[in-house]
């Protein structure tokens, strides 16, 4: 079993649709929680993160960790199609980022 | 601020051969980090070097190896090359200062083994 999983898609949704992105970890010492995008034919880029249990927001982006289910959730609110991509969940266990598979979102106009 | 160059960006080689695949961070950054993406396994944490010395190590076999400069710029040497290593390597810099540091991105070296 992975450290990490996460549902690779690929998921399409309309223009303006809400996303729901999870990954599942299976480490309880994880304590810091990154969400990375990758657009095709780059290298990924840092979304935003959390620490511990709670939720983060940021503009349409609001990510979230239950540790007590050990679950990591990324929300997209009002999505564009500028936001396809693979979306990368990834904890940090000290300085190590351990990569859920990644899911793949298309935005449809 | 230039971002994080990774030089070549693709590679062609055949089983047996070695490679050599460099990595530039960003100015001021202390810490390179090795990541290998394929489809299957996705990314997987390498090695990182901070000030010349490696400071963590992931699951990889010996024949993946890495080094850092007085300068920071890092390589990674994969010796007897495998079809299975055909990936996206893929390097990150931080400043090092702490573990949770962002991690910044290159935009990968394509190697394919044939």
């Amino acid at each position: 079993q992975k450290e990490v999983e996460q549902d690779p898609g690929p998921l399409s949704v309309p223009e303006g649709a809400i996303v729901s992105l999870n990954c599942t970890y299976s480490n309880s010492a994880f304590q810091y929680f990154m969400w990375y995008r990758q657009y095709s034919r780059k290298g990924p880029e840092l979304l935003m993160y959390t620490y511990s249990s709670g939720n983060k927001e940021d503009g349409r982006f609001t990510a979230q960790v239950d540790k007590s289910s050990k679950y990591i959730s990324l929300f997209i609110r009002d999505s564009q199609p500028s936001d396809s991509a693979t979306y990368l969940c990834a904890p940090n266990q000290g300085g190590k980022l351990i990569f859920g598979q990644g899911t793949e979102l298309s935005v449809k106009p | 601020k230039a971002g994080v160059t990774q030089t070549p960006r693709y590679l062609i080689k055949t089983r047996g051969q070695q490679v050599t695949l460099s990595c530039s961070p960003i100015s001021g950054h202390r810490s390179v980090s090795w990541y290998q993406q394929t489809p299957g396994q996705g990314l997987q944490f390498l090695f990182e070097y901070f000030s010349e010395t490696q400071r963590n190590k992931g699951n990889f076999p010996g024949r993946f190896s890495g080094r850092q400069f007085s300068n920071s710029r890092s390589e990674m040497n994969v010796s007897t090359l495998e079809l299975g290593d055909s990936a996206l390597y893929l390097c990150a810099s931080t400043p090092g200062q702490t573990a949770t540091d962002t991690q910044y991105f290159g935009p990968g070296t394509r190697l394919t083994v044939l």
